[in-house]
């Protein structure tokens, strides 16, 4: 079955390492989102990407970092400058652009110990 | 700026009642409208959604929702809710030309009681 997968599913940081979380799709979409969900708060875009090799900020950037080298993988680095990280982090693909439907994955719990 | 507004954070319903979780947006353009459900424990996955056409449009589990274009709303409606639909459930929005990301609600999370 086609779809998306997160990883890890939990994950915990020192305070100043920087993380980073997996997203992998097997949709051959082109298009892939991370969103940051905080209770109360909805999703918020972090960042996109609309094709390989490139990527956009999305309303919350800062402290965040991606890269989109392969269709299938867009993996998003929470650096030490995000003063705060702990949230539940969605990864998402969507065939092209155009408001299409967003494909989610499970979700990585990032805590901070 | 786009916004994404719905009414209620936590809806508390008896089984068999009917439901109505209001949503409106803020956008310059012809939008396409979704809504998504996340159940406990899963995924966050497509509910129903409008593009264009007939606006009264059906989704799985005998959700609908009504897109009133003068109103900006996109209210979600069931008839009669069961135990299972207990989930948060999220409106959102994007123009329907061009390049737009999602814009999403805050969410209502929906508690029915057996």
């Amino acid at each position: 079955d086609g779809g998306i997968t997160q990883s890890p599913k939990y994950l915990f940081r020192k305070e100043g390492q920087n993380v980073t979380l997996s997203c992998e799709q097997n949709l051959n979409h082109d298009a892939m989102y991370w969103y940051r969900q905080d209770p109360g708060q909805g999703l918020r875009l972090i960042y996109y990407s609309q094709i390989v090799n490139d990527f956009q900020k999305g309303d919350i950037a800062e402290g965040y970092s991606v890269s989109r080298e392969k269709k299938e993988s867009f993996p998003l680095t929470v650096t030490s400058a995000q003063k705060n990280p702990t949230a539940f982090y969605l990864c998402a693909s969507s065939i092209g652009s155009g408001g299409q439907p967003q494909h989610f994955g499970d979700g990585t719990r990032l805590s901070i110990l | 700026a786009q916004s994404v507004s719905q009414h209620n954070h936590h809806v508390i319903l008896s089984e068999a009642a009917s439901l109505e979780l209001g949503c409106n947006y803020s956008y310059g353009g012809t939008v396409n409208l979704f809504w998504y459900v996340q159940y406990p424990g899963q995924h966050l996955q497509l509910l129903l959604k409008y593009f264009s056409g007939d606006p009264l449009v059906k989704g799985i589990k005998g959700f609908e929702a009504e897109f009133i274009k003068s109103k900006f709303s996109f209210n979600l409606r069931k008839p009669s809710v069961q135990w299972s639909d207990t989930a948060e459930y999220f409106c959102a929005v994007t123009l329907s030309t061009g390049y737009s990301t999602l814009t999403f609600g805050k969410g209502t999370m929906l508690l029915v009681s057996p």
